[in-house]
């Protein structure tokens, strides 16, 4: 398996333009998440699904924030409008099943925006 | 509230030499405790992950060890490399759903 693929690794975009980040788990596994690092708040979860379905979106910081998994191979975050402070690198990680298990991370995204 | 402390935040060390990297947490009820490696602008990749049944795991040249009761993990390095340069990071479950993460030891081996 080639891991968790990401895409794009880089994106700089305006500031209020949509992105779109995404994901795609290693095969097999129920669980995915999306992290957040940022220098001052380090690696903070996003959000968090099980076989598809959002679990926890606790972390989520605003509306404009929003993620999708709409089957087991893919899933989206999306930012719009997006704005200088969401600038930080994303990561998704995937795992077979919550807390047991290891959790295998992408190689992440680095969101600028400008 | 889960912490997670990570000391020292960065050290160097010449080449050849033995290093423990430290991993401290305030609740001991954890499943598990994972470590990890970040390279500058890379992702995290998972070194090795200790069960909370588990005293100790072992892989290569790493060793980390786990002690619960006192909120403790190491992460032993034998005969560094160069090529070991990197942030390591441990990090927690917090009730299955997220992973609490130390700010991670930057480690530098100089050849």
């Amino acid at each position: 398996d080639a891991g968790v693929i990401q895409s794009p690794r880089h994106e700089v975009t305006e500031m209020g333009q949509e992105v779109t980040l995404r994901c795609k788990p290693i095969s097999g596994h129920n669980s995915l998440f999306w992290y957040r690092q940022t220098m001052m708040r380090g690696l903070e979860l996003l959000i968090y699904f099980n076989n598809n379905v959002p679990i926890d979106d606790s972390g989520m910081p605003e509306d404009r924030f929003s993620a999708k998994m709409p089957n087991a191979s893919f899933s989206t975050l999306k930012i719009q409008p997006s704005e200088p402070r969401d600038s930080a690198v994303y990561f998704c990680a995937s795992s077979v099943d919550r807390g047991n298990t290891e959790a295998f991370f992408g190689q992440g995204t680095r969101l600028t925006v400008v | 509230k889960q912490e997670v402390t990570q000391i020292p935040a960065a050290l160097s060390v010449p080449e050849g030499e033995n290093l423990v990297l430290n991993c401290s947490f305030t609740d001991s009820a954890i499943y598990n405790l994972q470590w990890f490696r970040q390279d500058p602008g890379k992702g995290l990749t998972s070194l090795l992950l200790i069960q909370s049944s588990q005293r100790e795991q072992t892989s290569g040249r790493l060793n980390a060890s786990l002690d619960k009761s006192s909120g403790r993990s190491t992460l032993y390095i034998a005969a560094s490399q160069p090529g070991d340069s990197a942030t390591y990071l441990c990090a927690v479950p917090l009730g299955g759903n997220d992973m609490r993460f130390g700010a991670g030891t930057r480690l530098t081996v100089k050849p």
